[in-house]
């Protein structure tokens, strides 16, 4: 059963905090990834991850940055929040160089900044 | 850049009927994943089918069977005997083997009605 888990679920909050959005996996999976939802449900990708010590940036240029010091836990941090970073977050993991290649993702987190 | 594209953004069909969504890609890759994933509401996205581009034979998973045209890049997904519970957004999504990035579509809501 993939078990990859995001907190919060939501999070009102106000303009110019700083914020990060936690992702682990206990699949052991090397790729994990970021998408942004926005309320059409189109689904950005905004980071990614081969392993520890491995960012990318996605197709859509975000604020937003992450890290990856260990292979479980890949978190989401805007410096920053601004309205419109108003969005759904769902953050993903697949395993790398397998005949498994199939995402498995969280249940997402609801970003709204006031 | 590869992408993909779903021209259907909504679809109706009554309980035990069948229903196709479409999907097309554009690649210059030969050898890459597809993918069928399901979005309910407020819910966590879940892999519905996969089909690797190097098998001819279409996938199939109990209700669920993909027609997959390489030549053609199209990739549709089939329900057979359509229930209440497969109301939802359906994304296709591809990845390639060697960055494997996986892209989403812009999705097709389906409507399932008694």
């Amino acid at each position: 059963e993939a078990d990859i888990y995001q907190t919060p679920r939501y999070l009102v909050i106000g303009t110019g905090k700083k914020i990060t959005l936690e992702c682990s996996q206990t699949m052991g999976h090397d790729k994990m990834y970021w998408y942004q939802q926005d309320p059409g449900m189109e689904l950005h990708l905004i980071h990614y991850s081969y392993g520890v010590n491995s960012t990318e940036k996605g197709d859509l240029s975000s604020e937003s940055t992450v890290s990856r010091i260990r292979t479980e836990h890949f978190p989401l941090t805007l410096e920053s929040a601004r309205p419109s970073h108003t969005s759904q977050y769902l953050c993903a993991s697949s395993e790398l160089g397998t005949g498994k290649p199939e995402a498995f993702f969280g249940q997402g987190t609801r970003l709204t900044v006031v | 850049a590869q992408t993909v594209t779903q021209s259907q953004p909504e679809m109706s069909v009554q309980e035990a009927e069948t229903v196709t969504l479409s999907c097309t890609y554009d690649t210059s890759e030969s050898d890459y994943y597809l993918f069928w994933y399901k979005q309910p509401p407020s819910r966590q996205m879940i892999l519905v089918i996969r089909q690797e581009a190097y098998k001819q034979q279409n996938a199939t998973e109990n209700r669920f069977s993909v027609n997959f045209q390489k030549a053609a890049k199209s990739f549709s997904l089939k329900i057979s005997d359509s229930q209440l519970g497969d109301a939802a957004m359906y994304f296709c999504a591809y990845m390639n083997t060697g960055f494997q990035k996986l892209v989403f579509g812009t999705g097709t809501r389906l409507l399932v009605s008694p």
